[in-house]
């Protein structure tokens, strides 16, 4: 049972346009979201961050947005660009269970310059 | 900064080798973690560690067992390797004393059991 789901396996954007990354959840329990950002033969970095108790956060060119109502979270990049290209992983942290995680499958994003 | 580190960026075992996946972080952090990632699966929890010791096991332990000795050192264990098991295997920690805290991880060990 996917707890936490990226339907889109990939996304392509052209630079200097917005990337929007999608995330479902199904479970009321999780008290922040997280986005991390991987490169190929690197580990997952943190890129942003939202608490369950917010609906915006806002750090540069990012944007993560948090639609309680319908258990669904997204991610905005603006301008997009193209040391952008990575894959992006959705994750949900554990009320009270000692920062775990879980993680959706991932959205590899491209950026064409 | 935090950093994890893990013993190898590669390796290639055969079936049935025991393997040992070693992880080190130098942030005095106290949960660690053990992660596979799978194309189109993403990350999935192999097993996570409060404390010294202790170990709880996550979505997917079949196959693997864990120890930690020492705060700083998490390592995961293949008893008896298939290749089934093929995959990145991640190592995280965090520290749970500041509620906004992230987990960090190590670059990864790409294994390939033949």
């Amino acid at each position: 049972d996917q707890q936490v789901k990226q339907n889109s396996p990939s996304l392509s954007v052209q630079e200097g346009r917005i990337s929007i990354l999608n995330c479902d959840y199904t479970n009321s329990m999780f008290d922040y979201f997280l986005w991390y950002k991987k490169y190929p033969a690197e580990g997952p970095t943190f890129l942003i961050s939202i608490s369950s108790i917010k609906d915006k956060n806002e750090d540069g060119r990012f944007t993560v947005f948090l639609n309680k109502s319908a258990k669904h979270l997204s991610l905005h990049i603006v301008p997009s660009q193209p040391g952008d290209s990575a894959v992006y992983f959705c994750a949900a942290r554990v009320y009270n269970q000692g920062g775990k995680l879980i993680f959706g499958q991932g959205t590899e994003l491209s950026v064409k310059p | 900064d935090v950093k994890v580190t893990q013993s190898s960026r590669y390796l290639v075992k055969r079936t049935g080798e025991k393997v040992f996946l070693e992880c080190v972080q130098d942030m005095d952090h106290e949960n660690m973690f053990w992660y596979r990632q799978d194309p189109g699966l993403g990350l999935r929890l192999i097993y996570f560690s409060y404390d010294v010791k202790m170990k709880e096991k996550g979505d997917i332990p079949e196959g693997y067992s864990v120890s930690r000795e020492k705060k700083e050192r998490f390592s995961l264990i293949l008893e008896s390797a298939s290749t089934n098991q093929t995959s990145m295997y991640l190592c995280a920690s965090t520290y749970v004393r500041v509620s906004t805290d992230t987990q960090y991880f190590g670059p990864g060990t790409r294994l390939t059991v033949l």
